[in-house]
């Protein structure tokens, strides 16, 4: 039984299109997370929910929109691909509210994304 | 802003050697420290956590850390590497109070396990 999981693993697309990652936590977790992972590895986190309410939004193009359906699920639609946004994109997701910040989160497998 | 430095972005050991993995953080007030493991093409695992508890912190696959707030550091360790440890480690911290949760990453160190 996957944890948090994320569709598709991998995405290979040509510059300018539009896609979707789709990611959705069985734990039972309020609150879920973006993380980007470019090709240095080091992560950065793009955007939080907790219950549906965006409660996290970094520095990120306006081309990226997340959305949350309900708290299982949260999904990031990209617009106008372009190359710089090649990476492997995490979805993650932790017990609790916003207040407390000691929660561990727990991480999908990423998706790879690839602009051509 | 809060950072993270993990010094040293490859460590190479051999087998049964002593693993150490060094993070210091970089805040006056200390953070929620954590531990993750990043196996190739894979997602991230937590291996431990410090959030105010004891200072000597134990965590899976035979890994414990020590906080210590003297040094600003949360070093990683284990006694004996085997060749399945061997996969990329990410230090990692919350601020306290900060609000969302948000983990901000060091930028890795990968271990090299060697025969």
């Amino acid at each position: 039984d996957t944890a948090v999981s994320q569709t598709p693993k991998y995405l290979v697309t040509q510059m300018g299109n539009d896609k979707s990652i789709k990611c959705e936590q069985n734990l039972g977790h309020d609150t879920m997370y973006w993380y980007k992972q470019d090709s240095k590895k080091f992560l950065k986190i793009m955007f939080s929910y907790n219950n549906k309410e965006l409660i996290i939004n970094e520095t990120v193009p306006n081309r990226f929109s997340p959305k949350s359906p309900d708290k299982a699920h949260l999904n990031l639609h990209i617009n106008s691909l372009e190359l710089g946004d090649s990476a492997v994109y995490f979805c993650a997701s932790s017990l609790g509210q916003p207040e407390i910040s000691n929660q561990p989160q727990h991480f999908g497998d990423g998706t790879r994304l690839s602009i051509l | 802003a809060q950072s993270v430095t993990q010094l040293g972005s490859h460590v190479s050991v051999s087998e049964g050697a002593l693993v150490l993995l060094r993070c210091n953080y970089s805040s006056s007030v200390p953070p929620y420290l954590f531990w993750y493991v990043q196996y190739p093409n894979q997602g991230l695992q937590l291996l431990l956590k410090y959030t105010s508890a004891a200072t000597l912190v134990k965590g899976i696959n035979g890994f414990e850390a020590e906080f210590k707030k003297s040094e600003t550091s949360f070093h990683l360790t284990k006694p004996s590497a085997h060749m399945s440890d061997a996969a990329e480690y990410f230090c990692a911290v919350t601020p306290p109070g900060e609000y969302g949760n948000k983990l901000v990453f060091g930028a890795g160190t990968i271990l090299r396990v060697k025969s």
